[in-house]
């Protein structure tokens, strides 16, 4: 059972135009919230993040914004570059838990020149 | 150098093999994780450990075993591999009270 759906599974833009990168999850226990991008032959690493008390994140060009009552957030990439081409995890965790996260299924954005 | 390293980064093996990965981090985490990543997927963890004698299950630990030998390092063992064990996996490393996980290179293992 996967409690963090993810969508689209992939995701071609322009460069200049928008990404946007839907994430769901059931457990309303977790409380923590990041975004980890991976490029091709590396490990994820962390992008951003945001916490339940806020409903929205901002840092440079990308953005979290956090539904709570509909259980949902999403990832907004402004002005896409070809080298933000990569692979999108969101992810979960109930901090108590001790950093346990739970990704989503992952997106592929191709930004084309 | 790398904060987190994985050997080897490529194994090719055949079913009924025993097989070994290896992790090494250089940051002085105490938590370090293991996960695997097949398409459609995402990542799923197999096991964690939050210091040298704490050791515990994820979502997928059957067929998988691991060893933290030391701080620094955490190995996951195949004892018996079969195909769809085929996969990429990582090893991540993390700080008490700091949530990011900090991701090796991947092991692409493929399982014949």
């Amino acid at each position: 059972q996967q409690q963090v759906k993810q969508s689209p599974q992939s995701l071609i833009v322009q460069k200049g135009g928008i990404s946007i990168i839907n994430c769901a999850y059931e457990n309303t226990a977790f409380d923590y919230f990041p975004w980890y991008q991976q490029f091709p032959g590396k490990g994820p690493a962390l992008l951003i993040a945001i916490r339940p008390d806020v409903s929205e994140k901002k840092e440079g060009r990308f953005t979290i914004s956090f539904n709570k009552s509909a259980k949902q957030f999403s990832l907004h990439i402004m002005d896409s570059q070809p080298g933000d081409s990569a692979t999108y995890f969101c992810a979960a965790e109930k901090e108590t838990s001790g950093s346990r996260l739970t990704f989503g299924e992952g997106t592929q954005l191709t930004v084309n020149p | 150098d790398a904060d987190v390293t994985q050997t080897p980064r490529n194994r090719i093996t055949k079913t009924g093999k025993r097989i070994m990965l290896e992790c090494s981090q250089t940051k002085g985490h105490d938590r370090m994780y293991w996960y695997r990543q097949d398409p459609g997927l995402g990542l799923r963890l197999i096991y964690y450990s939050f210091d040298v004698k704490d050791i515990n299950k994820g979502e997928i630990s059957d067929g998988y075993s691991v060893s933290r030998q030391a701080q620094a390092k955490f190995s996951l063992s195949l004892e018996s591999a079969i195909p769809n064990q085929t996969a990429l996996y990582f090893c991540a490393s993390g700080g008490a009270g700091n949530n990011e996980q900090f991701f090796g290179p991947g092991t692409r293992l493929t399982v014949l």
